[in-house]
């Protein structure tokens, strides 16, 4: 069964600390990544996507990285701003054609205090 | 900031009424979609969008309809709400895939409550 899990659940640190969310997926064939922000009450907005090829993305403070043979991604941020408190979402694509479909996870629910 | 937009952005309602809750991109694109959102929970896709007059059911049954009859509007439709309609709504669209690999960019939803 296709699946995309992601740890932990919650998470609470202090404005500038750095922090790593988890996401184990079991979606196969595996097309790309995606990183989403989901900020209260708002849409999500896409962080990073990596494909089988790529280790390693940045996007400013967000770095991603891919295992595609323990099928397992981190989203490392660095010196964390109130403003990253929000949901992140890691989001699997099972192929790059029209026909691929997307699994999402649950999210990572973060929050940034001063 | 992607161009696409929902409304209305919040609405209560009472069981048995019609609802049609809009979604616009100015984007261009030919690919769109609508998502149900759940608090804590993963997105659920329950509708989607190749182009005009093109529609197709997502992996979580809906008693929801589309329509899409202009490439930048894609309406949802519940005939008769219910409480069990209660939920986020959120709206997406796509560029083909030469162009970011077919992100999906999403507006803001709408969170229906239904007494």
């Amino acid at each position: 069964k296709n699946q995309v899990e992601q740890s932990p659940q919650s998470l609470i640190i202090l404005e500038g600390k750095n922090c790593t969310l988890q996401c184990n997926y079991t979606v196969s064939p595996f097309s790309n990544l995606r990183w989403y922000k989901q900020d209260t009450g708002r849409g999500p907005v896409s962080l990073t996507i990596m494909t089988f090829s790529e280790n390693t993305k940045s996007n400013g403070r967000y770095t991603a990285t891919l295992d595609a043979d323990t099928k397992q991604s981190s989203l490392h941020i660095t010196a964390s701003q109130l403003s990253d408190s929000a949901s992140y979402i890691c989001v699997v694509s099972d192929r790059g054609s029209t026909l691929g479909r997307l699994y999402f996870g649950r999210g990572t629910q973060l929050t940034v205090w001063p | 900031e992607a161009d696409i937009y929902q409304t209305p952005r919040y609405l209560v309602i009472g069981t048995g009424k019609k609802i049609t809750l809009e979604c616009s991109q100015t984007m261009g694109h030919d690919k769109m979609y609508w998502y149900q959102q759940d608090p804590g929970m993963e997105l659920h896709l329950i509708h989607y969008s190749y182009g005009v007059n093109s529609t197709e059911k997502g992996d979580l049954s809906s008693e929801s309809t589309v329509s899409r009859i202009r490439t930048e509007h894609f309406p949802l439709t519940l005939e008769s709400a219910r409480p069990s309609h209660t939920s986020q709504y959120l709206c997406a669209s796509s560029g083909p895939a030469h162009e970011d690999q077919e992100t999906q960019y999403f507006g803001p939803g709408t969170r229906l409550l239904v007494l």
